[in-house]
């Protein structure tokens, strides 16, 4: 079955410095999200993406998160300038047209900012 | 902001008791999905309920929407040590594919 797969599956960074999480969403799915998740807390959205743009987002995703498309079977989250609290499970994941689809996830990428 | 809240937070229970757990929310959902996650891994369809009143079986499990479409349960029949995990549930406001808003989760532990 196909799956959404993510890379790395921990990285650790220096606060201040850049990240990119990378995720190959399912290849005929046309909806893209990423969440987090801090360690025992809840699955928090952070944007979606769909048609090369972002159509939504929330208020986590600020001026520091970028996404990115760059060849229509990646997709990454890049953190400019990490900070300790940015410090989680880093969820990617897809679903396909079909209303009422299900969201794939990936195992995630654990990111710890030191 | 559409909260989804999840009760218990924590359940541990023997093998062969039932249990529920509840997803709450003020808001209407026009779907709501339930998910499990194991340590180390992405969250696991278990199952949508789209229609108020609906009720989903999946073996030992029994879900159900509630009639206004703002909560839901999960019920597990004779809980086994393999249903041990992270339950959440998650709803999605509109069928435009916009974000799904996960519950606070439920952690279940069953002991043999």
């Amino acid at each position: 079955e196909p799956e959404v797969t993510q890379t790395p599956s921990h990285q650790v960074t220096q606060m201040g410095q850049e990240v990119i999480l990378r995720c190959v969403p399912i290849s005929n799915h046309l909806y893209f999200y990423w969440y987090r998740q801090i360690l025992g807390q809840k699955v928090e959205f952070l944007v979606s993406f769909y048609n090369n743009e972002i159509s939504e987002k929330s208020e986590i995703f600020d001026d520091q998160f970028s996404v990115e498309r760059p060849d229509g079977s990646n997709f990454t989250l890049k953190i400019r300038s990490t900070k300790l609290e940015d410090s989680a499970m880093y969820f990617c994941a897809s679903r396909s047209g079909t209303v009422g689809s299900p969201l794939h996830f990936g195992n995630g990428t654990r990111l710890t900012v030191t | 902001t559409q909260l989804l809240e999840q009760s218990p937070q924590f359940l541990s229970i023997q093998e062969g008791e039932n249990l529920t757990v509840y997803c709450n929310s003020s808001s209407v959902f026009s779907s709501l999905q339930w998910y499990r996650q194991e340590p180390g891994e992405g969250p696991v369809l278990l199952v949508t309920v789209v229609t108020g009143g609906e009720v989903k079986k999946l073996k030992r499990l029994t879900f159900q929407f509630g009639d206004a479409r703002k909560d839901s349960s999960l019920h597990i029949t004779a809980a086994q040590p393999g249903d041990t995990g992270l339950y959440l549930c998650a709803g999605e406001k509109n069928t435009g594919f916009q974000k799904l808003v996960f519950g606070t989760g439920t952690r279940l532990l069953v002991s043999p």
